[in-house]
């Protein structure tokens, strides 16, 4: 199933900023600017962070931003928080076999 | 600020059907693509469907292309996923989302569908 690429894991110190990738192609992130976020705790729906590649819904904190370079696209957080500790999915519109492409999720464990 | 509450979740044998609901409110529902959004446990999110805030579009992904159908009453504010021949490999939680194209602000609570023998 083709989907969009992301490191399964990463981690950080409170206080530091990391930054999580998602891969996809010229069909989904390299062609369009509709790159989501989304975060996750373990029994909660998803919640949307970014839209439009770089946009923060009102009431998401600053402390998140996105960015998109060709077919990559990233999020970076800031000021690392315990509450951060979550799962990360990104997500695209798509040209390809589907309308919208999700990545696979990343781990962000705060250390 | 809006919800959306999904049921219509159960256990149910290979190869059978079943319909979810998504009530919505606190919003212009009618003004909204809807979205269908499935996570099998312990894995990611897949797209499962879309439907444009008329209802005159639909849109699926090979998956389940010809075997689920998205609809919507807008006079009820709800949206539906008819979902047929199901295979073992549809057991997942199904999220209703407000949005179409990727972005979905609004999420409901989710309703479990269980295909086994």
């Amino acid at each position: 199933q083709s989907g969009l690429t992301q490191p399964a894991s990463v981690s950080g110190s409170p206080g530091q900023s990391i930054a999580i990738s998602c891969t996809g192609t010229s069909r989904d992130i390299g062609g369009y600017d509709y790159v989501s976020w989304y975060q996750q705790h373990p029994g909660r729906a998803p919640k949307l962070l970014i839209f439009d590649v770089s946009e923060r819904p009102s009431g998401v904190s600053h402390r998140f931003s996105g960015s998109k370079s060709g077919s990559t696209a990233s999020l970076s957080i800031s000021g690392l928080q315990a509450e951060d500790e979550a799962v990360y999915f990104c997500s695209s519109y798509s040209t390809g076999v589907t309308f919208v492409v999700f990545g696979g999720g990343t781990t962000l464990t705060v250390l | 600020e809006g919800q959306l509450l999904e049921s219509g979740g159960a256990l149910v044998p290979p190869g059978g059907s079943l319909r979810l609901s998504c009530a919505a409110s606190g919003f212009s529902f009618s003004n909204y693509a809807m979205s269908w959004v499935r996570q099998a446990p312990g894995k990611g999110l897949e797209w499962v469907s879309a439907i444009s805030g008329s209802g005159g579009d639909t849109f699926y992904p090979d998956s389940v292309k010809g075997r689920f159908t998205i609809s919507r009453d807008n006079s009820k504010n709800v949206v539906y996923l008819q979902m047929d021949s199901l295979r073992v490999d549809d057991t997942a939680l199904y999220y209703c989302a407000e949005g179409g194209t990727g972005s979905y602000e609004k999420w409901g609570q989710g309703t479990l569908v269980t295909v086994s023998s």
